[in-house]
């Protein structure tokens, strides 16, 4: 089956700083990319969807100076938090679809742990 | 909006009991409905989908019927094994004008599966 990862895992950082969270397609071109917010006890959150070589489109409610996503790749999509804060801490999860290969399936991510102090 | 309701886990049985984890969903129109499953320090992955009102989706022995008249689609498996641990979250989508391919997934809270030997 198709596989997407994520890197890193889990990161801890301090609050004012920026995080980057890769999401990559291993084995097909990922044309739409999405990204979840996880939080404990609580279901996905979808937050933005990317197309390659466009602007997300992000979900009502959520900061897209403060949660920026780049899809500059038909495998690779990037979720940057700026300016982190406790309140960012947060389980993230990518999907990827092939759209442009007739796919409807979403494939996942296993998530990264992101904590800030 | 769209909303999916599962039943509050965890959910604890013994190997070889009978499993049934609720699912209702609110939606316009005539979504499609999904089951993924989450093991251990991996991705999502999709068990079943169903795509119209009585349409049974079923896969490594779980099922799940599309009931529109109480907008259920509830997970069952008749005897679970150990390995069936995991998180379970029930998901719908509205399929895209042209029946082509599927929107925004909106998920349920999931719910956490522990069987015991």
């Amino acid at each position: 089956g198709a596989v997407v990862s994520q890197h890193p895992s889990w990161v801890i950082c301090k609050s004012g700083t920026s995080v980057k969270i890769e999401c990559r397609s291993l084995d097909f071109q990922a044309t739409t990319m999405f990204w979840y917010r996880q939080f404990p006890k609580q279901s996905l959150m979808l937050m933005a969807t990317s197309n390659e070589g466009s602007k997300a489109t992000y979900e009502q409610g959520v900061e897209k100076d403060k949660f920026l996503i780049n899809h500059a790749s038909l495998t690779l999509s990037t979720l940057t938090v700026t300016s982190a804060h406790p309140e960012d801490s947060s389980f993230y999860i990518c999907s990827a679809r092939d759209v442009a290969g007739g796919g409807w399936e979403q494939y996942f991510g296993p998530g990264t742990r992101l904590t800030v102090t | 909006g769209n909303s999916v309701t599962q039943m509050e886990g965890p959910v604890t049985l013994s190997e070889e009991a009978f499993l049934t984890i609720n699912c209702t969903y609110t939606a316009t129109g005539y979504p499609s409905l999904f089951w993924y499953v989450q093991y251990p320090g991996e991705g999502l992955q999709l068990l079943l989908k169903a795509t119209k009102a009585d349409d049974k989706g079923s896969n490594k022995g779980f099922e799940a019927t599309y009931r529109k008249e109480t907008t259920s689609f509830h997970l069952e498996k008749g005897s679970v094994q150990v390995s069936d641990s995991a998180v379970y979250f029930c998901a719908l989508s509205d399929l895209n004008a042209g029946g082509t391919s599927y929107g925004k997934l909106t998920f349920g809270q999931g719910t956490i599966l522990t069987v015991h030997p």
